[in-house]
């Protein structure tokens, strides 16, 4: 397995503009969080899907920020219009039950 | 919710010698804690964790300890090497809280 795939690994995009980000969890885990790193704040939950279902979104900033997972194997997190405050990197994590998370790459976002 | 706080947020240590990094938790509910490694540039990789029917985990050079009473978990490195300079992260896994890191720098 090519553990957790993450697209873009770095997205430059202006502010207002809309930013999708992308994650491809391991096949077969059945939990699948997104998470945002900066300096200031580390590492917060953003959301977390059981069964393609969203289980917890308190960790989502505003209404700005949305996330999907259409499928066992895709999730998308959006986030319309896009501010520079939001600049992080996200990263994608999955499990299989409550075990350990394998994270994703990352994706690194600026937003000027 | 779950409230996970993580000290030192720096720490240095020689070569050879041993590092603590100590957090504590809120949630009494919580049963699962895994503490991540992350290296510049790269993603949190788990390098240990313990359930809550456990006091205590060792893994070669890496350990972790549990007080479920105190609700406080540490892990200890020995005889620490330059590529164990990262920052680590603890966590609580009952509400996916992670404590606020550790940069941790091996002095050669």
């Amino acid at each position: 397995d090519a553990g957790v795939i993450q697209s873009p690994r770095h997205e430059v995009t202006e502010m207002g503009q809309e930013v999708t980000l992308r994650c491809k969890p391991i096949s077969g885990h059945d939990y699948l969080f997104w998470y945002r790193q900066t300096m200031m704040r580390g590492l917060e939950l953003l959301i977390y899907f059981n069964n393609n279902v969203p289980i917890d979104d308190s960790g989502m900033p505003e209404d700005r920020f949305s996330a999907k997972m259409p499928n066992a194997s895709f999730s998308t997190l959006k986030i319309q219009p896009s501010e520079p405050r939001d600049s992080a990197v996200y990263f994608c994590a999955s499990s299989l039950t409550s075990g350990e998370q394998y994270f994703g790459p990352g994706t690194r976002l600026t937003v000027t | 919710g779950e409230n996970v706080e993580q000290h030192p947020s720096t720490l240095s240590v020689q070569e050879g010698d041993s590092a603590v990094i100590k957090c504590t938790y809120s949630d009494s509910a919580s049963n699962y804690f895994p503490w991540y490694k992350q290296e510049l540039g790269k993603r949190p990789q788990l390098i240990i964790d313990i359930r809550s029917n456990v006091g205590e985990k060792k893994d070669q050079r890496i350990a972790v300890t549990l007080n479920k009473t105190a609700k406080h978990f540490s892990l200890h490195i020995t005889e620490t090497q330059p590529e164990d300079s990262a920052v680590y992260f603890c966590a609580a896994h009952e509400k996916l809280t992670f404590g606020t890191g550790t940069r941790l720098t091996i002095i050669p």
